[in-house]
């Protein structure tokens, strides 16, 4: 079973500051992906890399970087967070490429509330 | 609009029943389906996944693809509590090298005894 780790699992943020999300995969996957979960939204993509040292934008990029420092590690970062960013994120990978059935592994989830 | 869109919103069946979910995407190039299935308080998990037009089973789970319409749908048969979840379609462009893949809104399961 393929493993996807997020840390912190809840974390309280104030407006304004800086919030680091960070994912770590253990199987060797090439691709990884951020997502936001909210109720009447389903799951949206926020960013996602082909490799280390690669990111690019998802459809919700607005607001947030990524940084994808080694294969098994990618992070999400809020320089300046909002209220509307409160919300559950998912980190996941996936093989990818053509040719590929591209299921993706998804880490437990991350809850963040900016107050 | 939305690309990948499911229906219903929610679903109530009694254990043992059926229970059966739709899915439509609206772009012709996202003809690689999936369902997940995401259990309160945890992540989402891959169910299967359909390529071909038809039926695909895999145990309780059936799964039908029409490419023609661009429409999915999942079937559950023998519903057990332990089924009770938020149900994804989601959909890959089969064009694209990304495997990004693109999810509707989900669908609420609720099994009553």
């Amino acid at each position: 079973e393929a493993a996807v780790t997020q840390s912190p699992r809840n974390k309280v943020a104030v407006t304004g500051g800086k919030v680091t999300l960070s994912c770590n995969q253990t199987n060797n996957h090439n691709n990884m992906y951020w997502y936001r979960q909210d109720t009447g939204h389903g799951l949206r993509l926020i960013h996602y890399s082909y490799g280390a040292g690669s990111t690019e934008k998802g459809d919700i990029p607005d607001g947030y970087k990524a940084s994808r420092p080694s294969q098994e590690n990618f992070s999400l970062i809020l320089e300046l967070a909002t209220p509307s960013q409160t919300s559950v994120y998912f980190c996941a990978s996936g093989d990818g490429g053509l040719g590929v059935t591209g299921q993706l592994y998804f880490g437990e989830g991350s809850k963040l509330t900016v107050l | 609009q939305q690309k990948v869109q499911q229906s219903p919103e929610s679903l109530s069946v009694p254990e043992g029943g059926m229970a059966s979910f739709n899915c439509t995407s609206s772009d012709r190039n996202f003809q690689y389906f999936w369902w997940y299935r995401q259990h309160s308080g945890e992540g989402p998990k891959a169910l299967m996944s359909i390529f071909s037009d038809g039926d695909k089973k895999e145990g309780r789970f059936t799964a039908h693809l029409n490419k023609a319409s661009l429409h999915v749908s999942l079937h559950i048969r023998d519903s057990q509590p332990s089924d009770s979840a938020l149900y994804f379609c989601a959909a890959r462009n089969t064009g694209a090298n990304t495997g990004k893949l693109t999810f509707g809104h989900g669908t609420i399961l609720r099994v009553h005894p």
